[in-house]
């Protein structure tokens, strides 16, 4: 399967603790996405890498978060400290400038739930 | 601030109902629409992706329309089955970004 893939799937943390999220793209694709999605909302925007390249943040990406893309290639998501506000599902897509509107395809995601 | 609204927020029809969804989103500096389909436990399947004023795009049952002068798009699904139900998901970018700014979906769940 060639798809994007995310791990882990599911992480139950502690308050206070970090956490990492992986994320591997499709491999032709040079653009990289991260969102975060709560009960009832629909997915919101965090960060946006083109190649290696952090292009945009989000206001919601605060100063716990961070986030890669070395070598352009594979993504983290680091949240530091975590906090209960922090429990949602962390989805990451990806693109490629061929697709027509940058169509983006998404990983499943990995629920986060910060106790 | 982009705001993409979705209704309804829910729908139960039943198997064999045909049924309608409505996406509504700024009509200015518009770049592309896109419909995803997303399952419980599943990936956000992408559906359409529109770009055109009066695209129309249809893959088996399921149908979508553009108006980017008005800014919405509806979402058609001919026959409903019960393994349509998931949560329909619109989102909107525009020409200067590339994330997108999604709505807050609509959940179908389809009786058999």
């Amino acid at each position: 399967d060639t798809g994007v893939s995310q791990d882990p799937r599911h992480k139950i943390t502690k308050r206070g603790q970090n956490v990492t999220f992986r994320c591997d793209p499709i491999s032709e694709h040079n653009r990289l996405y991260w969102y975060r999605q709560t009960l009832g909302q629909g997915p919101e925007f965090l960060t946006y890498f083109q190649n290696e390249a952090q292009l945009e943040k989000s206001r919601l990406l605060s100063d716990r978060f961070s986030a890669e893309r070395p070598k352009g290639s594979f993504s983290t998501l680091e949240i530091q400290r975590t906090e209960q506000g922090d429990s949602a599902m962390y989805l990451c897509a990806s693109s490629s400038a061929w697709r027509e509107g940058y169509e983006q395809f998404f990983g499943p995601g990995t629920r986060l739930t910060v106790l | 601030i982009l705001n993409v609204e979705q209704s309804p927020q829910s729908l139960h029809v039943q198997e064999g109902d045909s049924t309608n969804f409505t996406c509504s989103f700024p009509s200015s500096n518009f770049y592309a629409l896109h419909w995803y389909r997303w399952e419980t436990a599943k990936s956000p399947e992408a559906l359409f992706v529109m770009t055109l004023n009066g695209d129309e795009k249809k893959k088996g049952r399921i149908s979508a329309t553009l108006n980017t002068k008005e800014g919405y798009s509806y979402l058609y699904i001919k026959g409903s089955q019960p393994e349509d139900s998931a949560t329909y998901l619109c989102a909107f970018t525009d020409t200067g970004r590339r994330a997108l700014t999604f709505g807050s979906g609509t959940r179908l769940q389809v009786q058999p």
